[in-house]
């Protein structure tokens, strides 16, 4: 069975520095990793995923993620936080038939001026 | 342009209603999900169906019920039995493995 751990519920940076949001996955299977971003009262935006490419993965808004399959992580960085950047992210694997996302508890993203 | 409309954005539901929420796409994808999201818990999978006039049970099934009479189309009821309703609710659709398309979600409140 496939899940998902995110450690930290909520992160709070500053402006400018370095975002590291963590996640940990368990798989019976090679995972199908992704990333989503949720501003509130929206549905979830895909920020990124791993499809067993290239283990370091760029997508939007300057985020990207690196697939360590020794520690099975999959964490998001940013090297530089944005106000903008403010949202809930969630970390999401995909093992089975149907493409069944199993997500994470989410992680809120704070930016200080 | 193409994607997943969910209707209504807010919808409110008084004590042993029936309430039904609809989520169209125009993507062409097989399968579609309806998830629920609640403040601290992540999403959980309700239902979902990977085609046509066929749907599975999710983790929280209980108290809701789907159809999918056809590929565009997956409404979600949420019947009288669902004691504790209020929630936000998701709906997404895919084509393969590689990712879900998500609606821009329903709030509803119990009144």
């Amino acid at each position: 069975a496939q899940s998902v751990t995110q450690l930290g519920s909520h992160v709070s940076v500053s402006e400018g520095a370095l975002v590291l949001l963590r996640c940990n996955y368990s798989s019976s299977v090679p995972p199908y990793l992704f990333w989503y971003v949720q501003y509130p009262n929206q549905g979830l935006q895909l920020l990124l995923k791993y499809t067993s490419a290239a283990t370091l993965v760029k997508g939007i808004n300057g985020f990207e993620a690196e697939f360590k399959k020794s520690e099975t992580s999959f964490h998001l960085t940013k090297p530089s936080a944005h106000m903008s950047d403010a949202a809930e992210y969630f970390c999401a694997v995909s093992e089975g038939a149907g493409n069944m996302l199993t997500f994470g508890g989410g992680t809120r993203l704070m930016v200080k001026p | 342009d193409g994607g997943i409309t969910q209707s209504p954005k807010y919808l409110f539901r008084k004590e042993g209603q029936n309430v039904t929420l609809s989520c169209e796409q125009n993507l062409n994808h097989d399968a579609m999900y309806w998830y629920r999201q609640d403040p601290g818990q992540g999403l959980r999978l309700i239902y979902y169906s990977q085609i046509v006039n066929d749907f599975q049970k999710g983790d929280i099934a209980e108290g809701y019920s789907v159809s999918r009479e056809k590929k565009e189309s997956f409404p979600l009821t949420v019947t009288s039995a669902q004691k504790n309703p209020t929630a936000f609710y998701l709906c997404a659709s895919s084509v393969n493995r590689f990712e879900a398309f998500f609606g821009q979600g329903t709030r509803l409140t119990v009144v």
